[in-house]
């Protein structure tokens, strides 16, 4: 069945650091691919999506980019900030024949970005 | 993207009771549903709720325990019926859009003691 698979964490980083959070998966067909944002004490929200192959996500300086190749949705960030701090989500869709729509998760990677 | 609102924020109830938690969009969506996140946990999905049909459960989710209504496309309801402390969690609901992807509500934190 289809999984998403994050590097475990926390990942704890010094503000402007460079952030790699890695994502693979394993699907049937040809899924979108999302990484979602919960900070604390709030829902998530949907940091950034790619939906065909060599598609590249970008938002608030964070990219990804779908390898296809590689099954793979690496999230990155240039310069981290303390803001940044929260717990992300790699997701993808269920475009299978049954076309639910249903997101299946990762297990989360929580970020701490020290001043 | 939907603005999507959830009732109540959070709540603290007794073993035994049920709570409905209550979930509104500002726009007409065809596909709703609900998660569950345990603490420190990822999302589960629960079910998507149909409107004009019964909701359609993920494997470990019964009706009985999880009855959800869907009476228009703007709004659903998840119950959580005779609680446990193992049903402490956030519950979240989402709508379907665009390329796929979904949008939460805030979620509902609920601890049961």
């Amino acid at each position: 069945g289809n999984s998403v698979t994050q590097m475990e964490g926390p990942v704890t980083l010094s503000e402007e650091a460079f952030l790699t959070i890695n994502c693979t998966y394993t699907a049937t067909g040809y899924p979108s691919l999302f990484w979602y944002v919960q900070y604390p004490g709030e829902g998530l929200q949907l940091l950034l999506k790619a939906t065909k192959a060599d598609d590249k996500g970008s938002n608030k300086g964070f990219e990804a980019t779908y390898r296809k190749e590689t099954t793979s949705f690496h999230l990155e960030k240039g310069s981290v900030q303390v803001s940044d701090s929260a717990v992300y989500f790699c997701a993808l869709s269920d475009r299978g024949s049954s076309n639910t729509g249903k997101l299946i998760f990762g297990q989360g990677t929580t970020l701490q970005v020290k001043p | 993207s939907a603005v999507i609102s959830q009732k109540p924020s959070r709540d603290i109830c007794q073993r035994g009771t049920s709570l409905t938690i209550q979930c509104q969009v500002d726009s007409q969506v065809t596909m709703m549903f609900w998660y569950r996140q345990q603490p420190g946990q990822s999302l589960t999905l629960i079910a998507t709720a149909n409107q004009g049909s019964e909701a359609t459960y993920e494997s470990g989710f019964v009706i009985d325990k999880f009855p959800i209504s869907r009476p228009n496309l703007t709004f659903s309801t998840l119950t959580v019926s005779n609680m446990s402390p193992e049903d402490s969690s956030i519950y979240l609901c989402s709508v379907g859009q665009g390329s796929y992807e979904q949008y939460f509500g805030p979620g509902t934190r609920l601890t049961v003691t």
